[in-house]
């Protein structure tokens, strides 16, 4: 399978600190996302870093890509209560020729005040 | 803009009863995705449209799914006869047009309980 698998499946923090979130992978990829999932809501996009990338920036959010490793890390910085979501890393295969995605499970980050 | 737009929210049926789900992508984005979502199993691609037409339904469980695009503005997923186990919750998803192709955009989502 060419699931990405998050670690750790679940994360409690207090407010203002910093949150790191990892995902692996098994095959070559084109680009590697993220996504947040608030409770009952659908996913949204939060930043998309291409496989000739090693990092991006986007607000507080830091992407890392390792295609050595086959692994992406997100870091949220700074947290809020607003962030408590679930958060999935998609990877896109090399050659698909298509803009399929295959999400991991997700980790559940749990911000508290 | 109004986004992904999917009916009904919620679902309640009995075992054996068809099921339509329906989804409107945002205009011009010419991808279609129909994925479901468990705790058991994650987030499942289902099928997806590629200027309305099905491009890879592997992941579709079996005959008892099945998914249309009639139009660029508008899909169905249907589940007939409906059982337990397709209790979940289904995403219709959109991408492509003047937006970054590989980024989707996600509808509200239907929450199906098959009783």
């Amino acid at each position: 399978s060419q699931q990405g698998e998050e670690d750790p499946q679940a994360l409690s923090i207090q407010e203002g600190e910093n949150a790191t979130m990892n995902c692996s992978y098994k095959t070559s990829i084109n680009n590697l996302q993220w996504y947040r999932q608030n409770s009952g809501r659908g996913l949204v996009h939060l930043i998309l870093i291409r496989s000739n990338e090693r990092e991006k920036h986007s607000g507080r959010l830091r992407v890392t890509l390792d295609t050595s490793k086959k692994s992406s890390s997100l870091l949220i910085t700074a947290s809020r209560a607003a962030d408590t979501a679930s958060y999935f890393c998609a990877t896109a295969y090399s050659g698909a020729g298509s803009y399929q995605l295959t999400f991991g499970k997700g980790t559940k980050l749990s911000v508290i005040p | 803009d109004a986004g992904v737009i999917q009916s009904p929210r919620h679902e309640v049926t009995e075992m054996g009863q068809e099921v339509t789900l329906r989804c409107k992508p945002i205009s011009g984005h010419d991808y279609l995705f129909w994925y479901r979502q468990t705790m058991m199993r994650g987030l499942e691609l289902l099928i997806y449209f590629n200027n309305n037409v099905p491009i890879d339904d592997s992941g579709m469980p079996e005959d008892r799914f099945s998914a249309k695009m009639p139009n660029a503005s508008f899909s169905t997923l249907k589940i007939q006869p409906s059982e337990p186990r397709d209790s979940a919750v289904y995403f219709c998803a959109s991408s492509g047009g003047t937006t970054i192709k590989e980024t989707q955009y996600f509808g509200p989502g239907t929450r199906l309980l098959v009783l």
